[in-house]
């Protein structure tokens, strides 16, 4: 089976960085991604790694450890738009299915 | 392009009816899925496609069937509505194929309730 664990909520502020800590435990893995949500609204994909490392896009960055079954995302330069539910995700082996965490409410404050 | 499009936005089922969820998409995508939301449990797959043609079941399928018979199509048949069902549903598809990152590409989401 697939599980991923990551915290419920974040609360930081405006300008500050904010790291969101994801780990997984898989049968087979294929890459981690990243999704956002604001509420209401459907999730809108971040950023995917597949190996080691970090991947950076713009204010976002993702790192990914494989042999600690391990990720996270930072969101540098916080904006109040930032507020909102991040996932974590993972491809099983064959890269058919995508297994979602439950999601992590950051609140930026002012 | 459209994108990944979900038919009705909003929908009240009384316990034992049934009904079908649309969903369709117009990036020539292989892979579609679709995935529940329920307050703090994330996004919980139902069932998913690799190609027309092809299902297979995901974390949570009971209560629902899916066919694909076009590439195009993926739609959701809940076969006896119950209030558990309760939720908001969301279709999506991704390109697949080996060392794509599949980048899922989510419809806008079907809110029900079950009475």
């Amino acid at each position: 089976g697939q599980s991923l664990e990551q915290p419920s909520e974040v609360t930081a502020v405006e300008g500050a960085i904010v790291q969101i800590n994801c780990t997984y435990q898989t049968s087979g893995f294929y890459g981690l991604s990243w999704y956002q949500q604001h509420d209401g609204g459907a999730p809108t994909f971040l950023s995917y790694n597949a190996l080691d490392g970090l991947e950076e896009t713009g204010r976002f960055s993702s790192f990914l450890s494989r042999s600690d079954s391990y990720g996270y995302l930072l969101l540098q330069e916080l904006q109040m738009k930032d507020s909102a539910s991040y996932f974590c995700a993972v491809r099983d082996t064959g890269g058919f299915k995508t297994i979602f965490g439950a999601g992590t409410r950051l609140f930026v404050k002012a | 392009n459209a994108g990944v499009t979900q038919t009705p936005k909003f929908q009240v089922l009384k316990t034992g009816q049934s009904m079908t969820l649309q969903c369709a998409q117009d990036m020539n995508h292989e892979y579609m899925s679709w995935y529940r939301q329920d307050p703090g449990m994330g996004l919980r797959l139902i069932h998913y496609s690799v190609g027309a043609g092809i299902t297979d079941q995901g974390e949570v399928p009971n209560g629902y069937n899916v066919s694909r018979s076009t590439t195009e199509d993926f739609p959701l048949r809940l076969l006896s509505a119950a209030p558990s069902q309760t939720s908001v549903y969301f279709c999506a598809s991704s390109y697949g194929g080996a060392g794509v990152h599949n980048e899922q590409f989510f419809g806008p989401g079907t809110r029900l309730t079950v009475l």
